[in-house]
């Protein structure tokens, strides 16, 4: 199986800030890479699909990139609703994995 | 606007079948991969598997022996089986539509609202 990493595991950060999360695959994985946003209590939403694709819906704040093992996603200013916890997944091979998750809360 | 409904058992005894269904509104079914996965308390998401809308299935190898996943294209529904339960399977179960755009690239883009699954004596 494809192991994702992401890190940090936890991030504290302020309104405004730019914040980068990253998720590292054990292998190459080219760019089949998707970012998704799970806020308590919901599922999980599509933000990023093939590492650097915005989901329709979803504000431009948010930007992914990487290819091959290495991948971040960045949002460029929080707002409130951002906080809520961050998962990568593959989607190169089967089965399917996702990282272990990010969660990001208000300083 | 496409929706996932899902129902099923909440609260199983060890050794017993989870069954869940998801029914699909508001959209086709076919040309699409239906998947579920599920998330332990406080833990993260576990790929399950999948079923396309002729029926090929994919699964997670550790639950492969025990996962059946089936679709009703008349009932624009799939459900998922998970035999021989134990506290380990204790998740919340999410069912989820799986997209592939035209370049090829695969991503959950629709999901169900979750089943709390707890399995206990």
């Amino acid at each position: 199986d494809i192991q994702m990493t992401q890190s940090p595991s936890s991030l504290s950060a302020s309104l405004g800030d730019r914040v980068t999360i990253t998720c590292r695959a054990s292998q190459r994985i080219t760019n089949y890479l998707n970012w998704y946003q799970q806020k308590p209590g919901k599922a999980p939403k599509v933000l990023i699909y093939s590492a650097s694709s915005l989901q329709s819906g979803v504000p431009s704040r948010f930007s992914g990139s990487g290819s091959g093992t290495d991948f971040t996603l960045t949002i460029s200013s929080l707002q409130a609703e951002d906080f809520a916890a961050y998962y990568c997944q593959q989607s190169y091979g089967m089965p399917y994995t996702f990282g272990q998750g990010t969660k990001l809360d208000i300083k | 606007q496409v929706q996932l409904q899902q129902w099923g058992a909440g609260l199983l005894k060890p050794s017993e079948t989870l069954s869940l269904t998801c029914a699909v509104y508001g959209g086709s079914f076919s040309g699409y991969y239906w998947s579920w996965i599920r998330q332990p308390p406080g833990k993260g998401l576990e790929w399950i598997g999948e079923i396309n809308h002729s029926g090929s299935t994919d699964y997670n190898p550790p639950l492969k022996s025990r996962v059946t996943i089936l679709a009703d294209t008349s009932k624009n529904q799939f459900s998922l089986k998970l035999t021989s339960v134990t506290a380990a399977d204790t998740a919340l179960y999410y069912c989820a539509r799986e997209v592939v755009t035209a370049t090829g690239y695969y991503y959950m883009d629709v999901w169900g609202k979750g089943t709390t699954v707890t399995v206990s004596s």
